[in-house]
């Protein structure tokens, strides 16, 4: 296991159109969080999973925006009718349940979303 | 309010000069503040973390500080190197809750020849 792994690493897609985004966490990692970043700015969280249940999601996830970990393993993130303000690095992070120091926290190399 | 402000927004050195970044929050209850690295166009890699008993922590030239009490802290960066040229992100754990990450918006560090 290498670490958090996101697929695709770029992604150039015309607005309106809909894109799925891949991340395979560290595989004894059971939680999964996913997260937008913007130019110059720091992340945004987006959602959060304990194994297949999706626990959190924070408002900047519109209607548009759908995230999965159907077997608690890998996750999707879907965004429908994309528009240029989606542009944006998609970043994943994965770490075990049992992770108050933090150490295990990883990310992945982030998916980078070009709308145009 | 959970924030985390991070200083100077940017920096520029000379190869081989020392540097020290500045973070200052306010996230309560906090459990540890890490530092990440962040590459253009690749995802944050961990540096330090450090909670609330550790008032300072080395990772090769990057050393960590923590004041608790001052809700402070600060990361030098030794004798530069080009591949220093990063953004370098300060991140606050709170104690509770699954989203416990306070970002700061980082600070964009260029290390010239």
């Amino acid at each position: 296991d290498t670490g958090v792994s996101q697929n695709p690493r770029h992604k150039i897609t015309k607005r309106g159109q809909n894109v799925t985004f891949r991340c395979d966490p560290i595989s004894e990692h059971n939680r999964l969080y996913w997260y937008r970043q913007t130019l110059g700015q720091g992340p945004e969280f987006l959602t959060y999973f304990q194994n297949e249940a999706q626990l959190e999601k924070s408002r900047l996830l519109s209607d548009r925006f759908s995230a999965e970990r159907p077997k608690g393993s890998f996750s999707t993130l879907e965004i429908q009718r994309t528009e240029q303000g989606d542009s944006a690095m998609y970043l994943c992070a994965s770490s075990p349940t049992d992770d108050a120091g933090g150490a295990g926290y990883t990310f992945g190399s982030g998916t980078r979303l070009t709308v145009v | 309010k959970n924030q985390v402000e991070q200083s100077p927004q940017s920096l520029i050195i000379l190869e081989g000069k020392n540097c020290t970044l500045q973070c200052n929050y306010t996230v309560s209850p906090f459990s540890n503040l890490r530092w990440y690295k962040q590459d253009t166009g690749r995802g944050p890699v961990s540096l330090t973390i450090m909670t609330f008993s550790e008032n300072t922590k080395s990772n090769g030239r990057y050393t960590a500080t923590l004041d608790a009490d001052t809700k402070q802290s600060s990361l030098h960066i030794t004798a530069s190197q080009l591949s220093d040229s990063a953004s370098y992100i300060c991140v606050v754990s709170r104690q509770t809750g699954a989203n416990n990450l306070f970002f700061g918006t980082g600070t964009r560090l260029t290390v010239i020849p």
